[in-house]
């Protein structure tokens, strides 16, 4: 059974770069044509995909978010990263981490970690 | 960017009840759709893939229909456990989106 699991500052100040990992369990990052993902939820909203990345390490991002986000993976510690340059309040939300199959649906999740931007 | 809109945003329904939830595309997305379940404190479930597939494990209450612009995801028959919000995700088109949900409640 395959298991995400978020890690990272649960807050981070204004400007500063908002840094999550999640790593993944009961598989290899590297098997199988999947996706790897970052979604976000703001408190009482709705679902905001940041971006993915292929096991060959190939990206697509959101284009709101483009200029601020970068997702890396590493296979050889089954683990792949977000980073968020320049956060604002506006970026304060549950942050997912989600395996895409078939393309992008999204079949697994990690729980969501809770990241607060304030000073 | 493709919007989804979802009708309704908010429902109402007692257990036993059919209910249907539509998600309309701006432009046409072919089946690339699914449906997730989310319930609070959770992340979302998968249910349906590619507008009807039906998820491993997802009870067959559940159905998908729909293609181009059009989708309504279906449940039979509510039990207790299918209160929760609902919301359709596209990936015709990068950005991938999703609708903006939809609140199933306990009439």
């Amino acid at each position: 059974q395959v298991q995400l699991q978020e890690s990272g500052p649960g807050l981070v100040k204004p400007s500063q770069t908002l840094s999550l990992t999640c790593t993944v369990s009961g598989g290899s990052i590297s098997s199988g044509t999947y996706y790897w993902s970052w979604i976000r939820q703001p408190a009482g909203e709705g679902l905001e995909w940041i971006g993915r990345i292929s096991t060959s390490g190939g990206t697509n991002y959101n284009s709101s978010l483009q200029s601020r986000v970068t997702i890396s993976i590493d296979t050889s510690k089954n683990l792949f990263s977000l980073k968020l340059s320049s956060v604002t309040a506006a970026d304060t939300a549950v942050y997912y981490c989600a395996r895409g199959s078939r393309g992008s649906y999204y079949d697994y999740w990690g729980q969501g970690t809770l990241v607060t931007v304030s000073s | 960017d493709i919007q989804l809109t979802q009708s309704p945003s908010f429902l109402s329904a007692s257990v036993g009840d059919r209910v249907t939830i539509t998600c309309r595309a701006s432009q046409g997305i072919s089946s690339y759709l699914a449906w997730y379940q989310q319930k609070p404190g959770k992340a979302p479930k998968l249910l349906i893939y590619a507008a009807s597939t039906l998820q491993n494990g997802v009870p067959s209450r559940f159905s998908g229909s729909g293609s181009g612009t059009e989708f309504i995801l279906t449940i039979s028959s509510l039990q207790p456990e299918d209160f929760a919000t609902y919301y359709c995700q596209q990936l015709n088109n990068y950005p991938i989106t999703f609708g903006q949900g939809t609140r199933l409640e306990i009439k």
